[in-house]
């Protein structure tokens, strides 16, 4: 069965300082791979997606994540935090030929000091 | 940007007491999906539905929950006798292609349930 594993409930960051959000999956095939993100009041928003291909992809809000098969990672980074960054980020994995069902990790909720 | 429309947002309803939740997908959209988020805990999956009928459901979506396509538009969540513990924030998502896998779903704002 697959699972997803994010490191850390909440991160803290300065503004100006590298975000890294860690996630982790389990799966006995390949996944499709997700993050999204929850600001206050609001629903999940797409913040970019891993298929195939390309293993860096870049989302929205200036965020990539790097899909490595070897550590079974995805974590999502961007170089400079601002301070619109703080949410709460969810990892997710879509497993192939489950009709879409997404398993989400348990969520990072992200800080950002001025 | 076409949106997942939920309402109400907020929803009190005395336990035992049937409920229903709305949602509005993105109009071309195919798939449709059901998740709810207890307080403190992970988004979980309940149900996708497509073609009008269930594609898969998690051990959740018991015998006191169903879906419905009423209409070209709508798509509910009932709950038929609401527990203490339905108590959560569920969250109607919808994607083009579903059985095309990898495809994002786009979520609603979500509805808040509080069972009294």
């Amino acid at each position: 069965a697959q699972s997803v594993t994010q490191l850390g409930s909440h991160v803290s960051v300065s503004e100006g300082a590298l975000v890294l959000l860690r996630c982790n999956y389990s799966s006995s095939v390949p996944p499709y791979l997700f993050w999204y993100v929850q600001y206050p009041n609001q629903g999940l928003q797409l913040l970019l997606k891993y298929t195939t291909g390309a293993t860096l992809v870049k989302g929205i809000n200036g965020f990539e994540a790097e899909f490595k098969k070897s550590e079974t990672s995805f974590h999502l980074t961007k170089p400079s935090a601002h301070m619109s960054d703080a949410a709460e980020y969810f990892c997710a994995v879509s497993a192939v030929n489950q009709g879409g069902k997404l398993i989400f990790g348990q969520g990072t909720e992200l800080s950002v000091k001025p | 940007e076409p949106e997942v429309t939920q309402t109400p947002s907020h929803q009190v309803t005395q336990m035992g007491q049937e409920v229903i939740l709305r949602c509005v997908p993105i109009s071309n959209h195919l798939y449709f999906y059901w998740y709810r988020q207890i307080l403190g805990q992970k988004v979980e999956f309940l149900v996708s539905f497509y073609n009008n009928e269930i594609s898969e459901k998690s051990e959740i979506f018991d015998d006191q929950f169903s879906v419905e396509r009423p209409d070209g538009s709508n798509f509910t969540l009932k709950i038929r006798s609401t527990k203490l513990e339905d108590s959560a924030m569920y969250f109607c998502a919808s994607s083009e292609f579903g059985r095309v896998d990898g495809q994002p779903q786009h979520f609603g704002d979500g509805t808040r349930l509080s069972i009294l």
